[in-house]
């Protein structure tokens, strides 16, 4: 039972352009979003979160859209840059206080930058 | 302020051994997260873990797989008898509920031959 859904294994773009990621979730209790970018070898690394209160999040390059009635959000990368190119995970939690809760992740979505 | 350290890197074992995965949380994070990567897959959460208690191990198999966080040391995600199933990049984690998301290892990736 796939809770968090990223139907889009993987994404090309072209460099300066917007990088727009997709994902889609089933769990109703989720509240709290995440985005982790990972290279290989590495671990994740934390990109930008949003909780359900908000539709909303901005940091530099980096945006996140949530739509709870559609239980979808999106990460937006613009512009594009080529160290952009990474595995994306979009993960969530039923933890409004997120710190000390479980996350389920998504199946990730290669993104490729084009320069 | 070294990030989250995790040993060995790659680890091979032989079906039937004993495979034991280390993790160094962040200096002050006492809050420690064992994660589960098949290839192709994303991260599957297994158990986590509190200084000397486990809080939620609603992840984890429930035959041949433990963790613990002792009081001093890292923690340590235990798989007994292998299988060739287990091969997979465990990632631990740490946080100090600061509501910025964990902080991840590199990962030690399993392959069991």
């Amino acid at each position: 039972d796939q809770q968090v859904k990223q139907n889009s294994p993987s994404l090309s773009v072209q460099e300066g352009r917007i990088s727009i990621l997709n994902c889609d979730y089933t769990n109703s209790m989720f509240d709290y979003f995440l985005w982790y970018k990972k290279y290989p070898a590495e671990g994740p690394t934390f990109l930008i979160s949003i909780s359900s209160i908000k539709d909303k999040n901005e940091d530099g390059r980096f945006t996140v859209f949530l739509n709870k009635s559609a239980k979808h959000l999106s990460l937006h990368i613009v512009p594009s840059q080529p160290g952009d190119s990474a595995v994306y995970f979009c993960a969530a939690s039923e933890g409004a206080n997120f710190g000390n809760e479980k996350l389920t992740f998504g199946t990730g979505t290669r993104l490729t930058i084009i320069p | 302020n070294a990030g989250v350290m995790q040993n060995p890197r790659h680890l091979v074992r032989r079906r039937g051994q004993e495979a034991r995965l280390r993790c160094s949380p962040m200096k002050g994070h006492s809050h420690v997260y064992w994660y589960r990567q098949l290839p192709e897959e994303g991260l599957k959460f297994m158990v986590y873990l509190q200084k000397e208690n486990i809080i939620d191990e609603s992840g984890m198999p429930k035959e041949r797989f433990s963790a613990e966080f002792p009081k001093e040391g890292p923690s340590i995600l235990r798989i007994q008898q292998v299988v060739r199933g287990d091969s997979a990049a465990y990632f631990c984690a740490s946080s100090l509920r600061t509501g910025d998301g964990y902080t991840f290892g590199s990962g030690t990736r399993l392959t069991v031959v």
